[in-house]
């Protein structure tokens, strides 16, 4: 079975600067899609970015970028110009590639960003 | 525009009762989740739904029943809750056609409290 971790529950950034948040997973697939989702303290689920494991650049949207090291199975968010709509919780997903795994995400344990004014 | 609609927001119920939590999406998605939301598990698969008539257990399906007679309609109902079902549900579903690299879409999520 796939894990996702994230290692680090809570991190602070100053607005306006860069902030890099970690995750890795652990999986034997090599087809497989990759998530970072927002939340903020309205509870909603905002996808953030996406990533998929064929291809070898990095995604990117607008502020927020990734970092995937596929061999290293590493996965991690780059948010840039920090802005206090940032703070929320954010979590890493893990999807497989397969069609029989029924779309499912697996997520991992949120890391809690906050942003200083 | 409406999505997908969690009722209700929050719910606090006690020991041994049964209770409900609805689901409605109005895009007729086939793929259906449940998850539940824990501090220091993020989000955890309960149940899914590939299409009507067809649910399959995920991660944590103990202590949790579904149905999904509708496409549109996914209901979860603990049957008999107890405080370790103390959190907070979410909803999701996911575009069809879009390829299985398609993010989901979540609703707003039901806190529900067992006493």
């Amino acid at each position: 079975a796939q894990t996702v971790t994230q290692s680090q529950p809570e991190m602070s950034v100053q607005e306006a600067e860069t902030v890099t948040l970690s995750c890795t997973y652990d999986t034997s697939e090599s087809d497989y899609y990759l998530f970072w989702y927002k939340q903020p303290p309205s509870r909603q689920m905002i996808l953030v970015i996406r990533q998929e494991a064929y291809k070898q650049q990095n995604a990117t949207e607008n502020r927020f970028s990734v970092n995937f090291q596929k061999a290293a199975k590493s996965f991690s968010l780059k948010i840039s110009d920090s802005q206090l709509g940032d703070a929320a919780m954010y979590f890493c997903a893990y999807r497989s590639g397969e069609e029989t795994s029924g779309s499912r995400l697996t997520f991992g344990e949120g890391t809690q960003l906050t942003v200083n004014p | 525009d409406a999505g997908i609609t969690q009722s209700p927001r929050y719910k606090i119920t006690e020991t041994g009762r049964q209770v409900t939590l609805m689901c409605h999406q109005t895009w007729s998605h086939s793929y259906m989740f449940w998850y539940r939301q824990d501090l220091g598990h993020g989000l955890r698969l309960i149940y899914y739904s590939a299409a009507a008539d067809i649910t399959d257990k995920g991660e944590v399906p103990d202590g949790y029943v579904v149905s999904r007679s509708k496409t549109e309609n996914f209901p979860l109902t603990l049957e008999s809750a107890t405080r370790s079902q103390t959190s907070v549900y979410f909803c999701a579903s996911r575009r069809d056609h879009a390829g299985i690299g398609s993010p989901l879409h979540f609703g707003n999520g039901t806190r529900l409290t067992v006493t």
